[in-house]
């Protein structure tokens, strides 16, 4: 069965440095993986995704994930933190040859310092 | 372009009530998955809807039922009411099934059980 696992309940990072956001996933064919970030009572709000291709992903807001294949990871990245980059980041993965139910991890919320 | 929609914003219930949440779709798009979130959680898939038919279903009680309108639209509803139904009610649309293209979620119906 498909699973995502976020190791990092809370990721600390002084505002403009880089970070990081951990995703493992375990998937039974090519995975489809997606990024999604929640502010408080918001719905989620897609960042990037990963299907096919180039293993560095850009998307919104400056965000970029790197998909590893051997290390079934998919490791959310940004060069430069910002203060409003301060909330809840859910990694999910979708396995459209077994069916297209879409897992998300546990969420990790991600401070930004000022 | 509207996005997604979800009525109404917060409930409140009593355990043993039945409930109805309601979702319009993003513009163009013609399938809604449903998503339940507690406190902390990540999102659980409840079930999808394509074509007015439930395609996909998580491990939900039949408790939990949906339903499809002709115009995209959606029904999430909940009998027999349980305090650990209090959670965050996502709906997500997208175009089509299987295609790996991102889902687009509202806001959620925040439902609490007295």
């Amino acid at each position: 069965a498909q699973s995502v696992a976020q190791p990092e309940d809370q990721v600390n990072v002084a505002e403009g440095n880089p970070l990081t956001v951990k995703c493992t996933y375990s998937v039974s064919g090519n995975p489809y993986l997606f990024w999604y970030v929640q502010y408080p009572n918001r719905g989620l709000q897609f960042l990037l995704k990963y299907i096919t291709g180039d293993n560095l992903v850009k998307g919104s807001y400056g965000f970029e994930a790197e998909f590893n294949k051997s290390q079934t990871s998919f490791h959310l990245k940004k060069p430069s933190a910002l203060v409003s980059d301060s909330a809840l980041y859910f990694c999910a993965v979708r396995d459209l040859i077994r069916d297209d139910k879409i897992i998300f991890g546990k969420g990790t919320r991600l401070h930004i310092l000022p | 372009d509207a996005g997604v929609t979800q009525s109404p914003t917060h409930l409140i219930k009593t355990r043993g009530q039945q409930v109805t949440l309601r979702c319009s779709p993003k513009s163009g798009h013609d399938t809604v998955s449903w998503y339940q979130q507690a406190l902390g959680q990540g999102p659980q898939f409840i079930f999808q809807y394509y074509e007015e038919e439930e395609r996909q279903r998580g491990n939900f009680p039949d408790r939990f039922s949906g339903h499809q309108f002709p115009n995209y639209s959606s029904e999430l509803n909940v009998n027999a009411l349980l305090l650990g139904d209090s959670a965050l009610y996502l709906c997500a649309s997208s175009l089509g099934t299987g295609t790996g293209q991102p889902q687009h979620f509202g806001d959620g119906t925040r439902l609490s059980i007295l």
